[in-house]
């Protein structure tokens, strides 16, 4: 059976602060996912990696496939990233066809 | 360009009664993906169509089952609610027969409340 587990599950940093969540599995995957969610439900995808590093304004993601782990990283973190971090995996059995696992999420609150 | 349309956004059942839950992909997406969450269990993976295929299935009981159309419009339909039903259906669509392969892009969800 494939875990996610994340953490921190819950986080309280000043604005500005630079911010680390990590998300580690237990079986091989083709992809990994990090979602956002705010409060009220709207799930926006923020990375879907296989392997290396991503960059998306002052987001970061990166993978570590022999570790199986990954990190999301927040530059100069502002009240408005304040959400619930989501990661998901992929297995890589099955020929790829398994659904989705998902971790049960990271609460960010960022204080001005 | 039109996003994930789910609909009804809210609805309120009893226990035993059925519901059904449509999801309209954006223009060219032919994969739906469907989850739950819950408070408890967080996020779910229920099931995925790809061109009117269910390609796989979540571990969820029969109540629970879907369908995809030839326009790649997804209804879900949980028969014989129970109070544990209560959460929040989300659906995700993306191009490629492998949903979790590819970024997905989510509905707002339908939150049901089973009383």
């Amino acid at each position: 059976k494939n875990e996610v587990e994340q953490s921190p599950q819950n986080l309280t940093a000043q604005e500005g602060e630079f911010i680390t969540i990590n998300c580690s599995y237990s079986v091989g995957i083709s992809a990994l996912h990090w979602l956002q969610q705010h409060p009220g439900g709207g799930i926006v995808s923020l990375f879907m990696l296989s392997s290396g590093k991503k960059k998306h304004g002052r987001l970061i993601a990166t993978i570590n496939i022999q570790e199986k782990h990954s990190s999301l990283h927040i530059t100069a973190s502002h009240p408005r990233d304040s959400a619930v971090y989501i990661c998901a995996v992929r297995s890589s059995s099955g020929g790829g066809a398994d659904g989705l696992t998902f971790g049960k999420g990271t609460h960010l609150i960022i204080q001005p | 360009k039109a996003g994930v349309t789910q609909t009804p956004r809210y609805l309120i059942k009893t226990r035993g009664q059925q519901v059904t839950l449509s999801c309209s992909p954006i223009s060219g997406h032919r994969s739906v993906s469907w989850y739950q969450q819950t408070p408890g269990q967080g996020l779910q993976f229920l099931f995925e169509y790809f061109s009117e295929t269910q390609r796989n299935k979540g571990n969820f009981p029969g109540r629970f089952s879907g369908r995809q159309f030839s326009n790649s419009r997804s209804e879900m339909n949980v028969s014989t609610l129970e109070l544990g039903d209560s959460a929040l259906y989300l659906c995700a669509s993306t191009w490629d027969r492998n949903s979790g392969a590819n970024v997905l892009t989510f509905g707002a969800g339908s939150r049901l409340t089973v009383l």
